[in-house]
């Protein structure tokens, strides 16, 4: 079974408007991190946040964890047509390596 | 400073050949790792080297998949012989230390049998 799981599957919006991307878990973990990836390239590194941390912001986004929901959120906001790419969550379930969902895929439309 | 680096970016094959996948990291990490996609679901963890030691490969599916990390710098991941079902993106990462927790990935190779 998955560690992670991103929900939606996928998101349509348009250019401006905010997308929000939710990850759930199952097991306890030290942090989550967030990484996007363009169409055919590797995934870039969005932001990290800890156990005991409960939002985090990097420019345009913010990220939110919820330890007793076992859940985080991804917001992007003023979304712009480079924002189009998947978006993966990632936990360090078992402290030795990192475990990603399936991801959602991101289409900002012009 | 360069990143990630895979090669080859494609690899077309026939069931039953032999693959090699090679993955050179960011210099001074320690830490690579062997991801796979496969059909667009989730990105499954495959081993992890610390230096030239494998740390954890309980994700490598089975036998026919070798990984090698010779002196600690790059890597190698070996299917033999390859089957339908290893078709997917094989993304190696590193890190420079376990605590950052901030992964580099390479583009990927995307490797097809056929």
């Amino acid at each position: 079974s998955q560690q992670g799981e991103e929900d939606p599957q996928a998101l349509s919006i348009q250019e401006g408007e905010n997308a929000t991307m939710n990850c759930s878990y199952k097991t306890s973990i030290n942090n989550l991190q967030w990484y996007r990836q363009n169409s055919g390239r590797g995934l870039v590194h969005l932001i990290l946040i800890r156990s005991n941390e409960r939002e985090k912001h990097s420019g345009r986004l913010r990220v939110t964890l919820d330890t007793s929901k076992k859940s985080s959120s991804l917001l992007i906001t003023a979304s712009r047509a480079a924002d189009t790419a998947s978006y993966f969550c990632a936990t360090d379930a078992n402290g030795q390596n990192f475990v990603f969902g399936p991801g959602t895929r991101l289409s900002v439309l012009p | 400073e360069a990143g990630v680096t895979q090669f080859p970016s494609h690899s077309v094959i026939e069931k039953g050949q032999t693959v090699t996948l090679r993955c050179d990291p960011i210099s001074g990490h320690d830490n690579l790792y062997w991801y796979r996609r496969v059909m667009g679901k989730e990105i499954k963890f495959l081993l992890h080297f610390v230096k030239e030691s494998k740390q954890d490969e309980s994700g490598m599916p089975n036998n026919r998949f070798l990984a090698e990390r010779t002196g600690g710098t790059y890597s190698t991941l070996k299917v033999q012989p390859a089957e339908l079902e290893d078709s997917g993106v094989y993304f190696c990462a590193s890190s420079q230390n376990w605590a950052t927790g901030k992964l580099f990935f390479g583009s990927g190779t995307q490797l097809s049998v056929l």
